[in-house]
């Protein structure tokens, strides 16, 4: 099974940048993604990371240590669409993905 | 039908009563799941399916049932609901379990087991 830790709340202002950390422990690991959902709303992909290092897609980054069980996600730039939760998950040897509890993000003006 | 759909949106039921959730894709995607989110908890993994005619049991299955008779739909049967039920309800599908194949969620279903 996984163990995934991420923060329940974060808070920033409109044009900053947030970094959202997200920690597991896994018996097997087979990637890592990050997905957003607004309220009342079905999460949406955001990003992939299965090898260590870096990956941009625009405003989006999202960084993973396969060593350390780590990973964030980081928000440049935000907007007031931004507000939502994001949810770190992890899928294991067996391909089934675990999901963290989701970190609300609130973007203020 | 564009991506994946469910229904209904949202069900008031009566512990004791069955209720089945339907899932449907039209996205030929050859893997699909079913999760459960909870204030706190997070998505929880009950049943998957990776291609028609195969389901396994995920994080949470007990009390849940699902077929795979095709590769569109994917219902989720309550067999005799319990207020613990109680729950949005996510179907997702993918085009594989494996890679980076990101899961595409259903709107969900929100149902309140009274």
């Amino acid at each position: 099974g996984q163990n995934i830790d991420q923060p329940t709340e974060m808070t920033a202002t409109e044009g900053a940048i947030v970094q959202i950390n997200c920690t597991y422990q896994t018996s097997g690991f087979n990637g890592l993604f990050w997905y957003q959902q607004h309220a009342g709303e079905a999460p949406t992909f955001l990003s992939y990371n299965v090898l260590d290092g870096l990956e941009e897609k625009g405003r989006f980054s999202s960084f993973l240590s396969r060593s350390k069980g780590y990973s964030y996600l980081l928000l440049k730039e935000l907007q007031m669409k931004d507000s939502a939760s994001y949810l770190c998950a992890v899928r294991d040897h067996d391909y089934k993905l675990s999901f963290g509890a989701g970190t609300t993000v609130t973007v203020r003006a | 039908i564009a991506g994946i759909t469910q229904a209904p949106t949202s069900q008031i039921l009566a512990a004791g009563r069955r209720m089945t959730l339907r899932c449907t894709q039209d996205m030929r995607h050859n893997a699909m799941y079913w999760y459960r989110q909870d204030l706190g908890l997070g998505l929880r993994l009950i049943h998957y399916s990776n291609t028609a005619g195969t389901t396994g049991k995920g994080e949470v299955p007990d009390g849940y049932s699902v077929s795979r008779a095709n590769t569109d739909d994917f219902p989720l049967t309550l067999a005799s609901a319990v207020p613990s039920q109680t729950s949005v309800y996510f179907c997702a599908s993918s085009v594989g379990l494996a890679g980076n194949n990101e899961q595409f969620f259903g709107p969900g279903t929100r149902l309140t087991v009274l």
